[in-house]
């Protein structure tokens, strides 16, 4: 399979504790996005990378995220002491050009007890 | 403000028929459109993309327009099949954007009745 692999594909924590998930992309791209979708809305952006480099990061990013993409490959996302409102699907996606489609992973899904 | 709209009330038809969906938008300048399709506890597949100016864009039994006056696309499914029954996106490219970081619709569910 060479499409978007997320782990893990649920996580359930306790609020106040330290999350993170893992994207690898397809790995031709050397573009990466994360998104966030919550029940019945679209998904939204977080952050991209190019190659190795986060060039872009949403407001929705609070100092208690942290996105990295060591050496262009996979990528990881990481929340420091998780809240309820944090509990959310994280997407990744990967493309090879801005005017290409983006091809999504199955996501995270994040529940806060 | 800037917004993005698609029907939140779900859509629901008969096998056979065609199901148009609609995707507004306000105070953006759009590259191109994109639609997806999104099955429960996955992510989005990517299934048509249109550009400025492009009017019409086709693949097997789905079209798509994309009117930059009205702001306005419409995304057409024919010969519509139980299978067919999703969550449908629309997401949008700002001319802007270099990353190319998409913004989504809330997206429309699509039941089709056998």
């Amino acid at each position: 399979d060479t499409g978007v692999s997320q782990n893990p594909r649920h996580k359930i924590t306790k609020r106040g504790q330290n999350v993170t998930f893992r994207c690898d992309p397809i790995s031709e791209h050397n573009r990466l996005y994360w998104y966030r979708q919550t029940l019945g809305q679209g998904p939204e952006f977080l952050t991209y990378f190019q190659n190795e480099a986060q060039l872009e990061k949403s407001r929705l990013l609070s100092d208690r995220f942290s996105a990295e993409r060591p050496k262009g490959s996979f990528s990881t996302l990481e929340i420091q002491r998780t809240e309820q409102g944090d509990s959310a699907m994280y997407l990744c996606a990967s493309s090879l050009e801005v005017a290409q489609p983006q091809h999504f992973g199955d996501g995270t899904r994040l529940s806060i007890l | 403000s800037q917004k993005i709209e698609q029907n939140s009330e779900a859509l629901n038809i008969q096998e056979g028929k065609t199901a148009t969906l609609t995707c507004n938008y306000t105070n953006y300048s759009p590259a191109y459109l994109q639609w997806y399709r999104q099955d429960p506890g996955r992510g989005p597949v990517f299934l048509l993309l249109i550009r400025e100016n492009e009017k019409e864009k086709r693949k097997e039994r789905l079209k798509v327009t994309f009117d930059t006056t009205l702001k306005q696309s419409l995304f057409h499914i024919t010969a519509s099949q139980p299978a067919d029954s999703a969550t449908y996106l629309c997401a949008l490219l700002h001319g802007s954007s270099n990353t190319g970081k998409l913004i989504f619709g809330q997206g429309t569910t699509l039941q089709v009745k056998p």
